[in-house]
């Protein structure tokens, strides 16, 4: 299978906190991406990483890959009650009819 | 607001009624999505449309029709579902197919319930 696998399936943290979430997928990769869903919401794109990419920021979020070892971070920094939702790697696998593969999603819970 | 509506947002149906869903989507985008989410299982792919044409059907039961009048509008008609069809049924959009995968916007996504 192509699709990304998160890590943890689950995360809960305190307000204030960073929280880590981290993707491996299996394939070669044109771009990752990382989404964001609130519970029964569609999901919202928050950042793109393109192959030839170590790392990139986008406000409090910082997401790194590695194309060597096959995996990607996403850390949220100075986390806050409003963070709490799911979060999805999605990979863009090089290759004929390329599309986009989603993971199962990570649960975030940042407690107030 | 990501551009991109969906209606109707909730729908309870009986195996044997027909409903259609709908997604419209306001950013000038060529392609449209189709997808499936069922608890604990990932985004499953169901359609894929570019400039109107159908570039994926993602061997999705024949129960499930699309529909692409224009680049701005999808329709999913659903007839004689299964209670196993009961899932969040996410429309998306994005600017075109150019080999490679850009950021994808999604609708809020239509809450099914087949009883």
């Amino acid at each position: 299978s192509q699709q990304g696998e998160e890590d943890p399936q689950a995360l809960s943290i305190q307000e204030g906190e960073n929280a880590t979430m981290n993707c491996s997928y299996k394939t070669s990769i044109n771009n990752l991406q990382w989404y964001r869903q609130n519970s029964g919401r569609g999901l919202v794109h928050l950042i793109l990483i393109r192959s030839n990419e170590r790392e990139k920021h986008s406000g409090r979020l910082r997401v790194t890959l590695d194309t060597s070892k096959k995996s990607s971070s996403l850390l949220i920094t100075a986390s806050r009650a409003a963070d709490t939702a799911s979060y999805f790697c999605a990979t863009d696998w090089t290759g004929a009819n390329s599309k986009l593969t989603f993971g199962k999603g990570i649960t975030l819970s940042v407690r107030p | 607001e990501t551009g991109v509506t969906q209606t109707p947002r909730h729908l309870v149906m009986g195996m044997t009624n027909k409903k259609s869903l709908k997604c419209e989507q306001h950013l000038g985008h060529n392609a449209m999505y189709w997808y499936k989410q069922s608890a604990k299982k990932p985004l499953e792919l169901m359609f894929v449309y570019n400039f109107k044409e159908q570039t994926e059907n993602n061997s999705v039961p024949s129960r499930f029709s699309p529909e692409c009048p224009n680049s701005s509008h999808l329709f999913l008609h659903l007839h004689t579902l299964q209670p196993e069809d009961s899932a969040l049924y996410l429309c998306a959009s994005s600017q075109g197919s150019s080999g490679v995968q850009e950021t994808q916007y999604f609708g809020p996504g239509t809450r099914l319930l087949v009883l």
